[in-house]
């Protein structure tokens, strides 16, 4: 079976901080992460997406992930968040077969 | 591009009603998903459609949830009949195929509250 952890619920930081929200995840087969963002009043839209290749990923808006297989963790990081990066994210990973499993999600609130 | 369509957007019914929610994925997608979001928690799948056909629902309670995707296009999940756990969103999304490279598009949701 698959899991997906989140270690913060809710972040708060000010604008131009860096960001780094932990996600941990438990599979034995091919890994499969991505991350997800919501913005308010907006669908869950896909910010970016390891499947094989460089494990540093970078994604839209200057979001970045880098997965290390020794921790199971796809961190997400930006190294100077705005206040419209307000939103909720979600760490997920997908099995080979297409089954998604998705963490509980971290508010992230920016102050202006 | 038009995105996933779902409907309604708020649904308020008493228990042991029933209850449905309609989803129109993008065109041209063959994968669509259904997944149930609780407050503070992560999507959870219920069943997801390779054309018309159900490839997993292991998820889904099939005591009270039911789904179809006629002619591979557009899908109702049901619900009948509810109960006061199943307050929730319902969530929708679909995919250019089900290969696991491929980005899930969702819906805005369906909130459903059960009184």
């Amino acid at each position: 079976a698959q899991s997906v952890s989140q270690h913060n619920h809710h972040v708060i930081l000010s604008e131009a901080a860096s960001l780094e929200l932990g996600c941990n995840y438990s599979y034995g087969g091919t890994v499969n992460l991505f991350w997800y963002v919501q913005y308010p009043g907006q669908h869950l839209q896909l910010l970016l997406k390891y499947f094989s290749g460089d494990p540093l990923v970078k994604g839209i808006k200057g979001f970045e992930a880098e997965f290390i297989k020794s921790k199971f963790s796809f961190n997400l990081r930006k190294p100077s968040v705005q206040w419209s990066d307000t939103a909720e994210y979600f760490c997920g990973h997908a099995t080979n077969a297409g089954k998604s499993t998705f963490g509980d999600g971290t508010t992230l609130t920016v102050k202006p | 591009e038009a995105g996933v369509v779902q409907s309604p957007r708020y649904k308020i019914i008493e228990k042991k009603q029933p209850v449905a929610f309609w989803c129109n994925p993008i065109s041209g997608h063959n994968t669509l998903y259904w997944y149930l979001q609780n407050l503070g928690q992560g999507p959870e799948l219920l069943i997801r459609y390779e054309n018309e056909e159900a490839v997993d629902d292991s998820q889904l309670p099939k005591d009270r949830f039911s789904a179809e995707r006629l002619k591979g296009v557009d899908s109702t999940l049901k619900i009948q009949p509810a109960e006061l756990g199943d307050s929730a969103v319902y969530l929708c999304a679909s995919s250019l195929g089900g290969r696991v490279g491929n980005e899930q598009f969702f819906g805005p949701g369906t909130r459903l509250t059960v009184l």
